[in-house]
């Protein structure tokens, strides 16, 4: 079946900082993949998506690109800020299937001033 | 711009009480799902609908049932409840299977005795 497998965390990390979160999946056909982000207390939102081999999605600074040669998604932002600070879920979707989705198990990401 | 709703937000049980936790968007998507978020174990997918008056099961149903209705709602239940489910539940929707972006409620936390 599909999986995902990301960085393990606690990440803890100074403001401006460069933040890298690995993310690998595998998977039978050729999803879609996300990066969501938790705040404290809160559901899990879209941080950004990509829906295709090369694609790049980006927000808020974040972003991340679909290398379907390395199996990969990793999570890149330049300078991060006190207010990153959350819980980042790598994620794919498989569009034949329902759209059922399967997560990475997260990497909390603290950011201190 | 409510988007996905869960109630009740923080429920309390007894083992062996029943509980029902409903799950409301109002964004017309025809596919809801139901996941249960664990420490260090991401999100796992209880059961999900692929429209009105369809169920399906996830990766861990045992002990649950759903019913969907009505298109707008997803009822997550417990007949016996259990101390192993104690847990975060997040109801979650989506309209577009071609690009698979997950809405999620803001979760229901609940705890069992």
């Amino acid at each position: 079946g599909d999986s995902v497998t990301q960085m393990e965390g606690p990440v803890t990390l100074s403001e401006e900082a460069f933040l890298t979160i690995n993310c690998t999946y595998t998977a039978t056909g050729y999803p879609s993949l996300f990066w969501y982000v938790q705040y404290p207390g809160e559901g899990l939102q879209l941080l950004l998506k990509a829906t295709k081999a090369d694609d790049k999605g980006s927000n808020k600074g974040f972003e991340a690109t679909y290398r379907k040669e390395t199996t990969s998604f990793h999570l890149e932002k330049g300078s991060v800020q006190v207010s990153d600070s959350a819980v980042y879920f790598c994620a794919l979707t498989d569009n034949t299937n329902a759209g059922k989705s399967t997560f990475g198990d997260g990497t909390t990401l603290t950011v201190k001033p | 711009n409510a988007g996905v709703t869960q109630t009740p937000k923080f429920r309390v049980l007894k083992t062996g009480q029943s509980m029902t936790l409903l799950c409301a968007q109002d964004m017309n998507h025809e596919y809801m799902y139901w996941y249960r978020q664990d420490p260090g174990m991401g999100l796992r997918l209880i059961h999900y609908s692929v429209g009105e008056g369809t169920t399906a099961k996830g990766e861990v149903p045992d002990g649950y049932n759903v019913s969907r209705l009505k298109k707008q709602n997803f009822l997550l239940g417990l007949e016996s409840a259990a101390p192993s489910q104690t847990s975060v539940y997040f109801c979650a929707s989506s309209g577009n299977l071609n690009t698979g972006e997950l809405f999620f409620g803001e979760g229901s936390r609940l705890t069992v005795l």
